[in-house]
């Protein structure tokens, strides 16, 4: 089992449209988990950090369940410039282990 | 901001070849990583260093070796270039247990 899993995509959703993207973790001594986005032949970018009682930044909605070792991303009325790879990320000590990622596509 | 730099975007090499790729952050940052990022594979961590002069293999090493003579360059270095070595490699630095800020990357071809 890989110790960072993610929905495999690709998601092609339409302007508006609401998505959620769902990562698993094996490591249950796992200290911080993050959201990142990278954009075609780019680098890695930090969208958000999750936090235990669940975080939002704007349309973005990050949550954690530390019991079934699973986090989740939810974007609301999406927009063409979400168009990119979302990269679940989780830290243990000071390793980080990244998903292999999820492909949003949101079309016009 | 922070920034990390890459020493080259693009670099086209020979089997073979000893090759360097050097990375640079300014924010002072204790833990230093490279990666290389491959269609379908994903990020994998080859080396990571959380101090200077200390080095901890990821989960690809072979092939690659790291060096850390000051805390704001961390330098991949791989001593004998092969095809299979062709891949986006990208740095990343972060302060303890926090988030990562990455390089632009270098993309290596091994002809």
């Amino acid at each position: 089992r890989k110790e960072v899993e993610q929905d495999p995509g690709p998601f092609n959703v339409p302007e508006g449209a609401t998505v959620a993207f769902n990562c698993t973790y094996s490591n249950s001594a796992s200290q911080s988990f993050f959201w990142y986005r990278q954009d075609c032949r780019k680098e890695p970018k930090l969208l958000m950090s999750v936090y235990s009682s669940g975080n939002e930044d704007g349309r973005f909605t990050a949550q954690l369940n530390r019991a079934s070792q699973y986090i989740s991303l939810l974007i609301r009325d999406s927009k063409l410039s979400d168009s990119a790879t979302y990269l679940c990320v989780v830290n243990s000590g000071q390793n980080f282990v990244f998903g292999p990622g999820t492909r949003l596509s949101v079309l016009p | 901001d922070v920034k990390v730099t890459q020493s080259s975007r693009y670099l086209v090499k020979r089997t073979g070849e000893k090759v360097f790729l050097e990375c640079v952050q300014d924010m002072d940052h204790e833990n230093m990583f490279w990666y290389r990022q491959d269609p379908g594979l994903g990020l994998r961590l080859i080396y990571f260093s959380y101090d200077v002069k200390m080095k901890e293999k990821g989960d690809i090493p072979e092939g690659y070796s790291v060096s850390r003579e000051k805390k704001e360059r961390f330098s991949l270095i791989l001593e004998s270039a092969s095809t299979n070595q062709t891949s986006m490699y990208l740095c990343a630095s972060s302060p303890i247990s926090n988030e990562q800020f990455f390089g632009p990357g270098t993309r290596l071809t091994v002809l």
